[in-house]
């Protein structure tokens, strides 16, 4: 089955630096890759996704870029903001049956 | 965001005690899903209800039984758990699964086993 990594499970840093999250996935098969969003105590909230068409894809301050060959995807985050702070989550689907495996989250923590 | 709505937020029982999670989605989706969500552990799809039929048990032990009467509503029942099964539960629902679909989660119930 799937297999997705996802470094670092913690990052620091400051208010208006960039961040970057990186995920890796095993399965060559595997063709759609979410982010999400999790506020403590709350859902986790889909952020932005890329389709295996895709290299790249951008909203606002977020981008997501996918190298289908090394099998890494990767979330950036520009001018970060305090509001930025969650844990991040990656996924990856191989098949229609839409069922996602998740990496195993990153806290991002943005000092003001 | 009120779209996929869950009850309780909150549930401690005890390990032979019965339960059930309920989990509601407005957004006229046909497909849902249970994760569970553990302390230092990637989100774990638990099951999978596509059209209110059953696509996807990814190994989960029978004292979780899930039940999807209709494409609305999806529940979780619960009987003689184990300590370990304490976790938040978070339920999805898509469009289907019949291709690779944004989820949309619950707030999730968070549950306590003594």
């Amino acid at each position: 089955g799937e297999n997705v990594e996802q470094h670092p499970s913690t990052l620091s840093v400051q208010e208006g630096d960039s961040a970057v999250i990186k995920c890796t996935y095993s399965d060559s098969a595997s063709n759609y890759f979410p982010w999400y969003k999790q506020e403590l105590g709350k859902r986790p909230q889909l952020i932005i996704d890329i389709r295996s068409n895709v290299g790249e894809k951008k909203d606002q301050r977020i981008a997501v870029t996918l190298n289908k060959t090394a099998k890494h995807f990767s979330l950036h985050i520009t001018e970060t903001q305090p509001e930025d702070s969650a844990v991040y989550f990656c996924a990856a689907s191989s098949n229609a049956g839409n069922m996602l495996t998740f990496g195993g989250g990153t806290r991002l923590m943005v000092k003001p | 965001e009120t779209g996929v709505t869950q009850t309780p937020r909150h549930l401690v029982m005890g390990m032979t005690n019965k339960k059930s999670l309920k989990c509601e989605q407005h957004l006229g989706h046909n497909a849902m899903y249970w994760y569970k969500q553990s302390a230092k552990k990637p989100l774990e799809l638990m099951f999978v209800y596509n059209f209110k039929e059953q696509t996807e048990n990814n190994s989960v032990p029978s004292r979780f039984s899930p039940e999807c009467p209709n494409s609305s509503h999806l529940f979780l029942h619960l009987h003689t758990l184990q300590p370990e099964d304490s976790a938040l539960y978070l339920c999805a629902s898509s469009q289907n699964t019949y291709s690779n679909q944004p989820q949309h989660f619950g707030d999730g119930t968070r549950l306590s086993i003594l």
